[in-house]
């Protein structure tokens, strides 16, 4: 069964302080692990997705990279915009699980000026 | 314009009303998905769809429905709804041409059942 943990639940970092975010899974087959944020009462924002093991990819103060076991979302000098959850999802190569994707619970992240 | 819109996108209603929420998209993609999120839960997949004549359960369809009208609207329905289902709703999209699974959220739905 495909599994997907993510650390830790909440963080709070002032502003400037850099960070890391942790998604860590178990998956059959790797179809593609997706960073999503999500700012209170709105939709899940893609980000990042990273298909093998080594695969970085930056977006401003955002860099996804990926091993066999995990994902860091790392957060450089993050500035009081970047507060929001962050979610990690799966998608699996096959089986029942093919095209939909297994979602961690989330990491809320809240950085103070 | 949203590519991914639903509609309503507040919703208060009582306890054995039956409730049609409504997803729409301008992405061309086959899939669609709904999910519900609740605090502590994350989000839970409740049916997909990867074409109009292909519609799936998945893992908390019991007290739900669900109608793919065309490629580009899929719509959850509550035939009686109950509390427990309060929740944010939200509609999904995913191109299966190029075969990516990266899912495009919409605004989502609140739903309250009083």
């Amino acid at each position: 069964e495909d599994q997907v943990t993510q650390s830790p639940e909440a963080l709070r970092l002032q502003e400037g302080e850099s960070s890391s975010l942790n998604c860590s899974y178990t998956v059959s087959g790797l179809r593609g692990l997706f960073w999503y944020r999500q700012d209170p009462g709105k939709g899940p924002e893609f980000l990042f997705t990273l298909y093998s093991a080594g695969e970085e990819k930056e977006k401003e103060r955002l860099k996804a990279t990926l091993t066999k076991k995990e994902s860091f979302l790392h957060i450089t000098a993050p500035k009081p915009e970047d507060s929001a959850t962050y979610l990690c999802a799966l998608g699996n190569a096959g089986g029942t699980s093919y095209g939909k994707l297994t979602f961690g619970q989330g990491t809320i992240l809240t950085v103070h000026p | 314009d949203a590519d991914v819109t639903q509609t309503p996108r507040n919703r208060i209603t009582k306890t054995g009303k039956r409730i049609m929420l409504e997803c729409s998209q301008t992405k061309g993609h086959d899939r669609m998905y709904w999910y519900r999120q609740d605090p502590g839960l994350g989000l839970r997949l409740i049916y997909y769809s990867f074409d109009v004549k292909d519609i799936n359960k998945g893992e908390i369809s019991d007290g739900y429905s669900v109608s793919r009208q065309a490629q580009a609207k899929f719509s959850l329905s509550l035939e009686s709804a109950i509390p427990n289902q309060t929740a944010l709703y939200f509609c999904a999209t995913s191109d299966a041409v190029r075969g990516i699974d990266t899912q495009y959220f919409g605004p989502g739905t609140r739903l309250t059942v009083l």
